[in-house]
């Protein structure tokens, strides 16, 4: 079963304008962390943000914030006031407790217009 | 600009060829990561090393050989790969904080490096 699912393959945003990205997981482990992901066409992938399963509090990194809904296993992205160097694919990534793996999705590319 | 580096950037070889991916990573990690991305594919791990000890090895082909020489650099050794190998190939470091896998909280955060892409012919 696929632990990360991304539905959108790719969205268009205009510059300056918030954008949010999808992500729902699937685990029955109480203890996970929950990762986004930045990877430009060069390949490298960058860490944006992070978000535990027993965190109160939505994660919030800069114009990166994490809409996290336990309940429904889900864990947006949202970008706001969006960049052209915020064009890329972005990765919704789970770790499970006492795991090293990180299950990725499937990605999300994102294409911000001037 | 990350504290994580791989070289080489790029490599094109032949099935027959030998070649190794090196990666470095600066910021005192006790665990580092091989990942393969292949097209249309998710990340998929293919090799962990704790403390410089093998921990994972996800049903990877003996054609790929790992080695961690120490805490803060780790090599894949490529031998008669196929086509089907060709991906990018990202490593990765991480602090864990416990013994297995961390403190079972999943907390820590993989840093990854900007890849190798590999073209086998």
């Amino acid at each position: 079963a696929q632990k990360i699912t991304q539905t959108q393959p790719g969205m268009f945003v205009q510059e300056k304008e918030a954008v949010t990205l999808d992500c729902t997981y699937d685990t029955s482990d109480p203890s996970y962390g929950l990762f986004w992901y930045k990877q430009p066409s060069s390949g490298e992938m960058i860490f944006l943000i992070y978000q535990g399963s027993y965190d109160q509090q939505n994660a919030t990194e800069g114009r990166y914030s994490l809409n996290f809904q336990k309940a429904r296993k889900s864990a947006n992205l949202v970008i706001s006031a969006s960049q052209l160097g915020d064009s890329a694919m972005y990765f919704c990534a789970m770790r499970e407790g006492g795991d090293y793996k990180l299950s990725f999705g499937a990605g999300t590319t994102v294409t911000v217009r001037a | 600009e990350t504290g994580v580096t791989q070289t080489p950037r790029h490599l094109v070889m032949g099935m027959t060829n030998k070649k190794s991916l090196k990666c470095e990573q600066h910021l005192g990690h006790n665990a580092m990561y091989w990942y393969k991305q292949s097209a249309k594919k998710p990340l998929e791990l293919m090799f962990v090393y704790s403390l410089e000890e093998r921990v994972e090895n996800n049903s990877v082909p003996s054609r790929f050989s790992p080695e961690c020489p120490n805490s803060s650099h780790l090599f894949l050794h490529l031998h008669t790969l196929q086509p089907e190998d060709s991906a990018l190939y990202l490593c990765a470091s991480s602090q864990e904080q416990g013994l297995a896998g961390g403190t079972g909280r999943g907390q820590e955060t993989q840093y990854f490096g900007p890849g190798t892409r590999l073209l086998v012919l």
